[in-house]
């Protein structure tokens, strides 16, 4: 099972609006609803900020939001703070031999 | 509060074996799967093993297939991961991850043990 596609970093500005690709087949993303989003900082545990392609848990920013297109999810942060500046790394079910697969994690960088 | 800890981790030689545990509190264990993630140096997160509530469902990655085994003791909240035959790139941050519901993300996760395979 191959890791889901990220873009390697993406930056931004304080206060504007940035969007993470995820990119997996038909035999993932595609064809389920049950993406997830995870940020991590630095020397810490991942802490789960999507669930089911756009569900927030409680206390997350609703300056996180998750959608789905295809075969491609994505993570947009909007209203950029220099909090967010993290690696963020999505993850999905997977008819494959496996029942998770996890993306290349994206580092954002907040400048 | 829900609280995973983890422990066992440590230095072990190529070809040796190592077990790690996570001992979970905070919300009713055995109603939920859970899972191993590990981190390489540097790296990106690997999903590495998944069990079902009762433990009649185990998964693992194909890396580790035949080698690791996870397990459960619902009396004692405590999750495990046996790792023998283990290799140098074995070497990560090993983190337990309580499932949300049935395969909808982790909502909950240890603070991660790091194993590391040296000679």
């Amino acid at each position: 099972q191959s890791a889901l596609t990220q873009p390697a970093s993406v930056s931004g500005s304080p206060g504007q609006s940035i969007t993470i690709s995820c990119t997996g087949t038909s035999s993932d993303v595609g064809a389920y609803n049950f993406v997830s989003w995870y940020q991590q900082h630095p020397g810490k545990a991942p802490k789960l900020m999507i669930y089911d392609v756009s569900n927030r848990p409680s206390g997350v920013s609703d300056r996180f939001s998750g959608s789905k297109s295809g075969n491609t999810a994505s993570l947009t942060i909007s209203g950029l703070q220099a909090e967010d500046e993290a690696d963020y790394y999505c993850c999905s079910h997977t008819s494959g031999s496996t029942p998770y697969v996890f993306g290349t994690g994206t580092k954002v960088t907040v400048l | 509060e829900v609280q995973l800890l983890e422990s066992g981790g440590g230095l072990v030689q190529p070809g040796g074996s190592l077990r790690l545990s996570c001992a979970a509190s905070g919300f009713t264990f055995k109603n939920y799967a859970m899972t191993w993630v590990r981190q390489a140096p540097g790296k990106g997160l690997e999903w590495v093993s998944s069990i079902s509530g009762g433990a009649g469902s185990t998964y693992y990655a194909d890396s580790v297939r035949g080698r690791f085994t996870i397990s459960r003791d619902n009396s004692k909240n405590t999750l495990y991961l046996q790792m023998n035959s283990l290799r140098a790139d074995d070497t990560a941050v090993y983190y337990c991850a309580k499932d949300r519901n049935s395969l909808t993300g982790f909502d909950y996760w240890g603070q991660g043990a790091l194993v590391t395979v040296s000679s």
